[in-house]
């Protein structure tokens, strides 16, 4: 069974620039979430998703950042545009729900901001 | 404010012995509390989940324990192996709702 697979791992980009992230979860996973996460620092989540509805993005820097989960499965977050503090590692991750809540996660993508 | 804390210095240990890693928590109650492995250049790997009214769960070589009252969870490695490397993060869910609340993590190195 193939786990949660993100593109690309590694993205440079200018300032200013716009990215856009992709995330493709586990199959049969309802929910899924993408995570920032800083060197050193554990997973801080900045959106959830219940299939297609966004049921938590209070942690989501809405005027920049976007994300989209069309037809509930795959999703895409973008930033435009782009700040130096952006430069992250950024986790996609999913699960089958329910209170105990145990999560999948992709390899991430590493993005720098120049 | 909530906060959940690891100790951020790397544990060195020596082949064979025992690691124990620290999560403790304050202005919070969790219904869960897991614990996930993380390798350089990957994602978190679940790896144990204890509930609020367990006090020990076992996997293998894995131990963690959960005080409530301490508000602390402890993560122990039995004869730790280099293999076991890697970053221990250990991360809490209220329980209404299921978000998860990650530490920072406490970086394990097991040298032989």
């Amino acid at each position: 069974e193939a786990g949660v697979v993100q593109s690309p791992r590694y993205k440079i980009i200018e300032k200013k620039q716009p990215v856009a992230f992709w995330c493709n979860p586990i199959s049969g996973h309802n929910t899924l979430y993408w995570y920032l996460q800083n060197l050193g620092q554990g997973p801080e989540l900045l959106i959830r998703y219940e299939n297609e509805e966004a049921v938590d993005d209070s942690q989501l820097p809405k005027d920049r950042f976007s994300a989209e989960r069309l037809k509930g499965v795959d999703s895409t977050l973008k930033i435009q545009p782009a700040e130096l503090g952006d430069s992250a590692v950024y986790l996609c991750a999913s699960s089958v729900g329910g209170s105990q809540n145990i999560q999948y996660f992709g390899a991430g993508t590493r993005l720098s901001v120049l | 404010s909530q906060k959940i804390e690891q100790n951020s210095e790397a544990l060195n240990i020596q082949e064979g012995k025992t690691a124990t890693l620290t999560c403790n928590y304050t202005n919070y109650s969790p219904a869960y509390l897991q614990w996930y492995r993380q390798d350089p250049g990957r994602g978190p790997v679940f790896l144990l989940l204890i509930r609020e009214n367990e006090k020990e769960k076992r996997k293998e070589r894995l131990k963690v324990t959960f005080d409530t009252t301490l508000k602390q969870s402890l993560f122990h490695i039995t004869a730790s192996q280099p293999a076991d490397s890697a970053t221990y993060l250990c991360a809490l869910i209220k329980a209404a709702g299921n978000k998860l609340t990650f530490g920072g993590g406490t970086r394990v190195l097991v040298k032989p």
